[in-house]
């Protein structure tokens, strides 16, 4: 089946980076655009950025710009998000999502089960 | 950017009601809006797409319509498994947002 599996938790320390992985299966990988998307405790929902594992182009939300890296590996249909300077704001969990069809804006109709990424002193 | 505002923010309702949700688009994105239901712990689910195209599987309680600004999703007898907070997402253009979201709790 169709499934995105994503990466364990992390703890990090203020200034640290952290790379979350997203393992994609029951599909082909490159047929689809994926997305980041993060959600604080509490909160609402936020993009961050998309990545084409075709070609591996990205657009990343202006709030992330400098400081996000996202990136795929075709071999073992993964995509990755690298976040740096970390700081206490970005505790959150981090999901994949993958877009509903090849159009570049479409709905994300599978996600990661989530990615839940501490930083503490 | 395109802000999404939500209505109500909490809503409070009974097993077999009908409720409706709005989301408003601070310009208009067409038919380019999306609808996700969240449980706790739990990644979003894909309820509606394209403003009022049920996702394949989902019930058909679950409606969608509206197009430009006003947006709404409407649950026409809500079932226990239905409380769960609900976003609205814009497709229309790049960043993508959500709606702050609608929390649906058991009266």
């Amino acid at each position: 089946q169709v499934q995105l599996v994503q990466s364990g938790a992390e703890v990090k320390k203020p200034g640290a980076s952290v790379k979350v992985s997203c393992k994609a299966s029951g599909y082909t990988f490159t047929s689809y655009y994926m997305h980041w998307v993060r959600q604080a405790p509490g909160q609402g929902l936020e993009w961050m950025g998309i990545i084409n594992p075709s070609g591996g182009s990205t657009s990343y939300a202006q709030k992330f710009q400098g400081r996000v890296t996202m990136t795929r590996d075709t071999s073992t249909s993964t995509v990755y998000m690298e976040l740096s300077s970390l700081r206490s704001e970005d505790t959150a969990v981090y999901y994949c999502a993958r877009a509903r069809s090849t159009m570049y804006l479409d709905a994300f109709d599978i996600w990661g089960q989530g990615t839940m990424v501490t930083v503490s002193s | 950017d395109i802000q999404l505002t939500q209505s109500p923010s909490f809503l409070s309702a009974s097993v077999g009601d009908r409720v409706t949700i709005t989301c408003r688009a601070s310009q208009g994105i067409s038919s380019y809006l999306a609808w996700y239901q969240q449980k706790p712990g739990k990644a979003p689910k894909l309820l509606i797409y394209a403003a009022s195209t049920l996702q394949s599987g989902v019930p058909s309680r679950f409606s969608g319509s509206g197009s430009g600004t006003e947006f709404t999703l409407t649950i026409s007898s809500l079932q226990p498994e239905d409380f769960a907070t609900y976003y609205c997402q814009q497709l229309n253009s790049y960043p993508i947002t959500f709606g702050q979201g609608t929390r649906l709790e058991i009266k």
